[in-house]
Parts: structure tokens; C-alpha cells; sequence
């Protein structure tokens, strides 16, 4: 079975910096997604961004960036110019068939 | 667009009785509807895979018969909680897939039940 590791329970940024979250998965699959997910206070799961697999090149969404290294089954996400409104709980995932699963989630913290 | 909601948004229960989610996909039609389980402070729980028109598909280590799942439409599944227990008491959130669409799954707002 597929299982998804966020190291890192809680974090915390100054407004405006950059924070780097974790994940690592393992796989025995070749073809497969990954997702970063945000849960608000309002626990609403919003999607941040998703990564192919099989796409060589890092997904890019604004703010908000990923280092997918394939072999080291590492997706870690990154976010510039943090705002206040990014504050949440981050949970990254893991695609296949269909269906995701989940890591633990990481607390994002940004302070003013 | 890929708008999810849920109904009720909060329930309280007695133990004993039944309860019923719904979950609508808005403005999409959805091939494929999920549910889960948040406990509170962790993470989603993946309990089952509902396709429009056949049985769910639950995942191990959960009660097919406390937790049935009806996907009648191609923008509706429910859930049902079957003699509800307080330890039944959970964050559910269903999500959906868009028909013919790409990967992601779009998430409804959950459901917070309380059985007392």
C-alpha cells in the first residue's frame, strides 16, 4: 500500500518569506499523481496543485511551487511571499486509480 | 466551477438512529463520488468509492453495513450512518470527480456528526 509521510507537524513563516513543506511517499507504481491539498479553519480541502508523475518539470501555481524528485520520492512544496490567508493545515497526497491518500498534514503558521 | 456541497452541514443524532448526508456535485456531472473520515486533528480517512448506478466499492476496515453509500445519479451520493454510535462521531467529507475530467477529486464542505 501506498503511504504518504509529512514530517513536519507544524510550521510557522513571517509574512511575506518563503517555507518549504514536506512529503515523501513510496510507491512501486510507475505512473501516478501528486497533490498538495489546504484545509483552511473552515476545513474546506482546496486544491493548491498537482504534479504528473511522469512530467519531468516541477508544477508552478502563483505563489506556490513544488520539488518533485521522482527517485527520491520526495514532493515537497514551496511558498513565496506567504500571506495571512495561507495559513492551514497543508496535506499532501498521493494518486493512483483514482483515489488519494492522504499524509498527516503539516500546520502552517504565518505570522504578521 | 467544480463546486461540491454537502447536506447537513452539522447533525446531531441519538445512538441508535440513522442519519443521511447528502453530497451534489453542482455543476459538473461526477463519474466517481468518495467519502471520508476526519477525526479531529488528522488526517482523511478514504471509506469508500461510489460509481453512479453500481455498488460502492468500501475500503478494508469498514463497516459496508453501518455505512451505506448510494450514488443514484451522476451528481448525488449519499451516506447513510446506520445505528449511529457515539463513537460514529466524525468530520465526513465527500468529494467527486469530474466526469471524463482530469485527475483531482473536488471536495464538499463536510458534515459534522455528533451522536449523543
Amino acid at each position: 500500500a501506498q503511504t504518504v509521510t509529512q514530517s513536519q507537524p507544524e510550521m510557522s513563516v513571517q509574512e511575506a518569506e518563503t517555507v518549504t513543506l514536506s512529503c515523501t511517499y513510496d510507491t512501486s507504481e510507475s505512473d501516478y499523481y501528486l497533490f498538495w491539498y489546504k484545509q483552511p479553519p473552515s476545513r474546506q480541502m482546496i486544491l493548491v496543485i498537482r504534479q504528473e508523475a511522469y512530467k519531468q518539470q516541477n508544477a508552478t501555481e502563483n505563489r506556490f511551487s513544488v520539488n518533485f524528485q521522482k527517485a527520491a520520492k520526495s514532493f515537497s512544496l514551496k511558498i513565496s511571499d506567504s500571506q495571512l490567508g495561507d495559513a492551514a493545515m497543508y496535506f499532501c497526497a498521493y494518486g493512483s486509480n483514482y483515489k488519494l491518500t492522504f499524509g498527516k498534514g503539516t500546520l502552517l503558521t504565518v505570522n504578521p | 466551477g467544480a463546486v461540491v456541497s454537502q447536506h447537513p452541514s452539522r447533525v446531531i443524532c441519538k445512538s441508535g438512529t440513522s442519519v443521511k448526508i447528502e453530497c451534489r456535485s453542482l455543476d459538473f456531472q461526477a463519474t466517481t463520488m468518495f467519502w471520508y473520515r476526519q477525526f479531529p486533528k488528522q488526517s482523511l480517512m478514504l471509506m469508500a468509492t461510489s460509481n453512479e448506478g453500481s455498488k460502492a466499492t468500501y475500503e478494508q476496515g469498514v463497516e459496508k453495513d453501518k455505512f451505506l453509500i448510494n450514488h443514484a445519479s451522476l451528481t448525488l451520493s449519499t451516506l447513510t450512518v446506520t445505528s449511529a454510535h457515539p463513537e460514529d462521531s466524525s468530520f465526513y467529507i465527500c468529494s467527486a470527480r469530474v466526469q471524463g475530467g482530469f485527475y483531482e477529486q473536488y471536495f464538499g464542505p463536510g458534515t459534522r456528526l455528533t451522536v449523543t
